[in-house]
């Protein structure tokens, strides 16, 4: 059973820079794309980004300027750094994978971790 | 971006009855488009892709159909269980964007 797990600080202060780090468990990394959505009362489910292998990472535009996604695959990892971050940048976190056989939908996803952003 | 829209945002409905929820896209996206459910304090769930394509373990009185820009999600009968928010997610075009939710609530 593939199992995603979202790891990082639940606070971060504005302007600092968020970091997660999201560890897969049950199959291999390669051939999957590994996105990173997050989801506000404000804004619903927005999608981040996604890395796929070694390959460059895409970013949606309205982040992209403050948005890196690397991975790990040796580590079974992926992870996701946002600077200068605001409180509208507060929601919760999700890493996902998109499945091979579902055309592009996520089929599996970690369990949401919360980020506050405030002093 | 391609623009989700969903309707009803809520609704009401009870166990047995048959419910369906309709999101449309501001521009035509072939066969590319999901639906999830979504509980209280929990992850989305695929649902649906591609349209019409049951997920592996999920109920068959789930089903979804459409074409271009309008899309249904249907429940052929309602089940407590199913009592959720439901999205529709487009991933023709990226950014891939997502519906703003229907929130299915007990009668």
């Amino acid at each position: 059973q593939v199992q995603l797990q979202e790891s990082g600080p639940g606070l971060v202060k504005p302007s600092e820079t968020l970091s997660l780090t999201c560890t897969v468990s049950g199959d291999s990394m390669k051939s999957y794309y590994w996105t990173w959505i997050r989801q506000s009362p404000g804004k619903g489910l927005e999608l981040i980004g996604y890395i796929f292998d070694n390959k460059s990472p895409s970013y949606n535009p309205s982040l992209s300027s403050r948005v890196t996604i690397s991975i790990d695959t040796s580590k079974n990892q992926f992870s996701l750094k946002m600077t200068s971050v605001t409180a509208a940048d507060t929601a919760v976190y999700y890493c996902a994978r998109e499945g091979i056989t579902t055309a592009v939908s996520l089929d599996y996803w970690g369990q949401g971790t919360l980020v506050t952003v405030s002093s | 971006d391609i623009q989700m829209t969903q309707s009803p945002s809520s609704l009401s409905a009870s166990v047995g009855d048959r419910v369906t929820i309709t999101c449309r896209a501001s521009q035509g996206l072939g066969s590319w488009l999901a639906w999830y459910q979504q509980k209280p304090g929990k992850a989305p769930k695929l649902l649906i892709y591609a349209v019409s394509r049951l997920q592996s373990g999920v109920p068959s009185r789930f089903s979804g159909s459409g074409s271009g820009t309008d899309f249904t999600l249907t429940i052929s009968s309602l089940q407590p269980e199913d009592f959720a928010i439901y999205y529709c997610q487009q991933v023709s075009s990226f950014p891939y964007t997502f519906g703003q939710g229907t929130s299915l609530e007990i009668k």
